[in-house]
């Protein structure tokens, strides 16, 4: 299996509720962390990162959280907007290793 | 302008066939990768070059051939398509592997994707 993986494969949300996506990962060695937001025939568009001496990270509307001792990463949408509708992975890597490992993905559908 | 940009979007072509894909971006980036998406959406590096060096090469068939003849350019050619290949294949770029950055904020930033279906 995979090392990276996400709890829901979809999620339904209404417009102006906050959104959490989950992801777990079982890589200890992993110190990077990345959420990335995938629109439908697009490439996937970086939204925020994280390494592993934070435990949470905000950016705008978006926060990552953290949690190294259940391997948890999480990332929150504040006031979900119909643009936020895409498709969510996860990725993580390790600083002795150049390569990113992406999670199978989260379909968030904001409801208007 | 586009930053990360390929082509084609789409190719169609026959089982058997040698195609290429090619990459081009003016970032000014030093690292320069390769994925393969699946039908069920999984994202999968394939290669990453950094400086025209290849730095990851993961467990990928001898049929698929990157080829960087600067920076600013990452092709991959494949020999011999079978229907398995079928997918959507992403370029990204970044500044430097994000696992080196100094800088936290060291983004890939991927093209459009090109879509190849074998038949």
């Amino acid at each position: 299996g995979e090392s990276v993986g996400l709890h829901l494969p979809t999620l339904s949300v209404q417009e102006g509720d906050n959104s959490i996506i989950n992801c777990a990962y079982s890589n200890s060695a992993s110190d990077y962390f990345i959420w990335y937001k995938q629109e439908s025939g697009k490439g996937p568009q970086f939204i925020i990162d994280i390494r592993s001496n934070m435990d949470k990270r905000q950016g705008q509307r978006v926060t990552v959280l953290l949690n190294k001792t259940v391997k948890h990463l999480s990332l929150q949408i504040a006031a979900t907007q119909p643009g936020d509708s895409a498709v969510y992975f996860c990725a993580e890597g390790a600083s002795n290793d150049y390569k990113l490992s992406f999670g199978a993905g989260t379909t968030v559908t904001v409801r208007a | 302008d586009t930053a990360v940009s390929q082509t084609p979007k789409y190719l169609v072509t026959q089982m058997g066939n040698d195609k290429s894909i090619k990459c081009e971006q003016n970032l000014g980036h030093d690292t320069m990768y390769w994925y393969k998406q699946d039908s069920k959406k999984f994202l999968k590096i394939m290669f990453s070059y950094n400086n025209k060096e290849l730095i990851i090469n993961e467990t990928v068939p001898n049929r698929f051939s990157p080829k960087s003849p600067d920076k600013a350019h990452l092709n991959l050619h494949i020999n011999s398509l079978e229907l398995g290949d079928s997918a959507v294949y992403f370029c990204a770029s970044s500044q430097d592997s994000p696992l080196l950055a100094v800088s936290s904020y060291n983004e890939q930033f991927f093209g459009p994707g090109t879509r190849l279906t074998v038949l």
